[in-house]
């Protein structure tokens, strides 16, 4: 069925450092990509999105590639700062269902 | 718009109570998601609506559970007995065209004692 797996946290950077966390999905068809992110205590806000192969998604410094070919997602950050620790969740929406579905979640914890 | 309104932000009950979520979807938007968000289980989906008809409701745990859609402005989750295992984050999100985006609201914060 359909399914994302992403990367086990937490994950420990120091504050400039480069960010990636994984994310691969498996679905029947091409599924729209999207990446969430949680702050304590808070509800999820969209990060970024792509809907079809090979867009780059981005916002914040953040970039994902949707990677038809692998059936990946990965998360990317060029230099991280403090204000980035937070849960993120990689969510393939199914084009045949239009369910949305969550990876388990990457906490990222950034110290000065 | 306001973005999606859920209430009550906070409850506690007794186990054995009936509880009753309620989620304000944003105007226009066709689909309507349930999440339940624990520390084991992370992020499940319980079920999803469109143009106020479920469609699949195979993430709901067991017949406890139950959603309705009356229209398309509201939405609840109830759960009738609750138990304490049923402790958790309820998040519900709602969404315009098939492959867009879903936008969160803050959740309601389940207590069950």
């Amino acid at each position: 069925g359909d399914s994302v797996t992403q990367m086990e946290g937490p994950v420990t950077l120091s504050e400039e450092a480069f960010l990636t966390i994984n994310c691969t999905y498996t679905a029947t068809g091409y599924p729209s990509l999207f990446w969430y992110v949680q702050y304590p205590g808070e509800g999820l806000q969209l990060l970024l999105k792509a809907t079809k192969a090979d867009d780059k998604g981005s916002n914040k410094g953040f970039e994902a590639t949707y990677r038809k070919e692998t059936t990946s997602f990965h998360l990317e950050k060029g230099s991280v700062q403090v204000s980035d620790s937070a849960v993120y969740f990689c969510a393939p929406r199914m084009d045949s269902s239009y369910k949305l579905i969550f990876g388990s979640g990457t906490r990222l914890l950034v110290r000065p | 718009d306001a973005g999606v309104i859920q209430s009550p932000r906070h409850e506690v009950t007794e186990m054995g109570q009936e509880v009753t979520l309620r989620c304000k979807p944003i105007s226009g938007h066709d689909y309507l998601f349930w999440y339940r968000q624990t520390m084991m289980r992370g992020l499940e989906l319980l079920i999803y609506f469109n143009n106020n008809v479920p469609i699949d409701d195979s993430g709901m745990p067991e017949d406890r559970f139950s959603a309705k859609m009356p229209n398309a402005s509201f939405s609840t989750l109830k759960i009738q007995p609750s138990e304490p295992r049923d402790s958790a984050v309820y998040f519900c999100a709602s969404s315009g065209r098939s492959n867009t985006e879903a936008f969160f609201g803050q959740g309601t914060r389940l207590t069950v004692v």
